[in-house]
């Protein structure tokens, strides 16, 4: 069965640190990933995705992402937080022709 | 308008009683998915359609629910005969081209089902 895992239920950062949010799928392909992040009462906001070519994509808000089919991950990272970064994020999976699996989410808190 | 809306933002229900859930997608949007997000968990996908087709209904978790979109714009989701395991947030999103995988999601309806 497809699903998307995010290890991470609850991470807190001090605000200028780097942060990595992990996300695994299991998948019989490469699937299409992407990260969302939804802030309390609002939707979810794409920050980044990838389809093919480059491993490593550029998102929003100074994201980025590393897919490593090896690992089947497509991890996020920021080298610097800010504390307007305190939100919910999603790994979400899509394979042609199919709909989107979400993870469970990882809640980030930044510290000031 | 310059996202996807959605009505109304809260709905608190008896159980038992029908509700309907609105959302306004993009304009010109062909594609528009629902999704159930339960509280602490990742979006889970109901139905979708293109333009007033309902292409995939597969994630629907019971004959209680329907949705339709009968001009290819606004949708509508009905829950029949709320039940306390309904509550959770209704979250819609639009694409503007088949196959296009970049949704954009309203801000949601919280249903609370007492």
């Amino acid at each position: 069965a497809q699903s998307v895992t995010q290890p991470d239920i609850h991470i807190t950062v001090s605000e200028g640190a780097s942060l990595e949010l992990r996300c695994n799928y299991s998948y019989g392909a490469t699937p299409y990933l992407f990260w969302y992040v939804q802030s309390p009462g609002q939707g979810l906001q794409l920050l980044l995705k990838y389809f093919s070519g480059d491993t490593l994509v550029q998102g929003i808000k100074g994201f980025e992402a590393e897919f490593k089919r090896s690992q089947s991950s497509f991890n996020l990272r920021k080298p610097s937080v800010h504390w307007s970064d305190a939100a919910e994020y999603f790994c979400a999976v899509a394979f042609y022709g199919q709909n989107f699996v979400f993870g469970p989410g990882t809640r980030l808190s930044v510290l000031p | 308008g310059a996202g996807v809306s959605q009505s109304p933002r809260y709905k608190v229900a008896k159980r038992g009683q029908d509700v309907a859930l609105r959302c306004d997608p993009i304009s010109g949007h062909v594609s528009l998915f629902w999704y159930q997000q339960a509280l602490g968990q990742g979006p889970e996908f109901l139905t979708y359609f293109q333009n007033e087709a309902q292409l995939d209904k597969s994630g629907l978790p019971s004959d209680r629910f329907f949705a339709e979109r009968p001009e290819g714009s606004v949708s509508t989701l009905k829950i029949q005969r709320t039940q306390q395991e309904d509550s959770a947030v209704y979250l819609c999103a639009s694409s503007d081209r088949r196959g296009s995988y970049e949704q954009y999601f309203g801000p949601g309806t919280r249903l609370t089902v007492t």
